[in-house]
C-alpha cells in the first residue's frame, strides 16, 4: 500500500520560500511507472494542482504559480519536494502531495499540511 | 486552460435516495480523462472514478461514473450516510490539471 507524508514548517514569513517535503513508502518513486505531484487547497475552497515531478526530474508546473515553484526529487530518500518562493497571505492552504498528474488521476494522497504565511 | 463548472453546488438528499451530480467542461476532456474524488472533512480527497466511467479500487458499486466530452455525471444509486462530503471532479488530459469548484452533499 502506497503511503505519502508531507513534512516541513508550518508557518512561513510574507516574501519567504515555502519548502515541503513528500516522503514516500510503499512504492519506488524511481520505478517510473509514475509522477508525483503537489496540490493545494485555500481554507474552505477547492483544489488547486501546483504541479508534477517525474523519477528523473522532469518537471511541469501550474502556468499560475511556474513563476514561483521548483519541484526537485530525492529517489535516493525516495522524497520529492515543492519550494514556492515569495510568499503572501495568498499561498495560505493546505498542501497535499500525491500520485499521479500525467494522464494519470491522482490515487495515492498524502493526508495534507497546513501552512501559514503569516508574519 | 479547461475550466470545470459543476452543478449543483450544493445537493440535500436524504439516506437511501440517489444523488446526480454534474460536471461541464468548457472544452471537450481528451480521451475521457475525467475523474471524480469525494472529500470529507479534515480528509484528503479520495479518488472514486477515473477515466469518466472506471471505479478506483475499493470503491462501493453504488459510485458509477458516466459522459464525455464536455459533460459527465458521477451518480450514487442509494445514499449511505458516510456518502455526504464534498465532490469534485477533475480532468487531468490538458495541461493544466483543473478540478471544478466542488458539490456539497448534504443530508436533507
Amino acid at each position: 500500500q502506497v503511503q505519502l507524508q508531507e513534512s516541513g514548517p508550518g508557518l512561513v514569513k510574507p516574501s519567504q520560500t515555502l519548502s515541503l517535503t513528500c516522503t514516500v513508502s510503499g512504492g519506488s518513486i524511481s520505478r517510473g511507472d509514475y509522477h508525483w505531484s503537489w496540490i493545494r487547497q485555500h481554507p474552505g475552497k477547492g483544489l488547486e494542482w501546483v504541479g508534477y515531478i517525474y523519477y528523473s526530474g522532469s518537471t511541469y508546473y501550474n502556468p499560475s504559480l511556474k513563476s514561483r515553484v521548483t519541484l526537485s526529487v530525492d529517489t535516493s530518500k525516495n522524497q520529492f519536494s515543492l519550494k514556492l518562493s515569495s510568499v503572501t497571505a495568498a499561498d495560505t492552504a493546505v498542501y497535499y502531495c500525491a500520485r499521479g498528474g500525467y494522464y494519470a488521476p491522482f490515487d495515492y494522497w498524502g493526508q495534507g499540511t497546513l501552512v501559514t504565511v503569516s508574519s | 486552460e479547461i475550466v470545470l463548472t459543476q452543478s449543483p453546488g450544493t445537493l440535500s438528499l436524504s439516506p437511501g435516495e440517489r444523488a446526480i451530480l454534474s460536471c461541464r467542461a468548457s472544452q471537450s476532456v481528451s480521451s475521457s480523462y475525467l475523474a471524480w474524488y469525494q472529500q470529507k472533512p479534515g480528509q484528503a480527497p479520495r479518488l472514486l472514478i477515473y477515466g469518466a466511467s472506471s471505479r478506483a479500487t475499493g470503491i462501493p458499486d453504488r459510485f458509477s461514473g458516466s459522459g464525455s466530452g464536455t459533460d459527465f455525471t458521477l451518480t450514487i444509486s442509494r445514499l449511505e450516510p458516510e456518502d455526504f462530503a464534498v465532490y469534485y471532479c477533475q480532468q487531468y488530459g490538458s495541461s493544466p490539471i483543473t478540478f471544478g469548484q466542488g458539490t456539497r452533499l448534504e443530508i436533507k
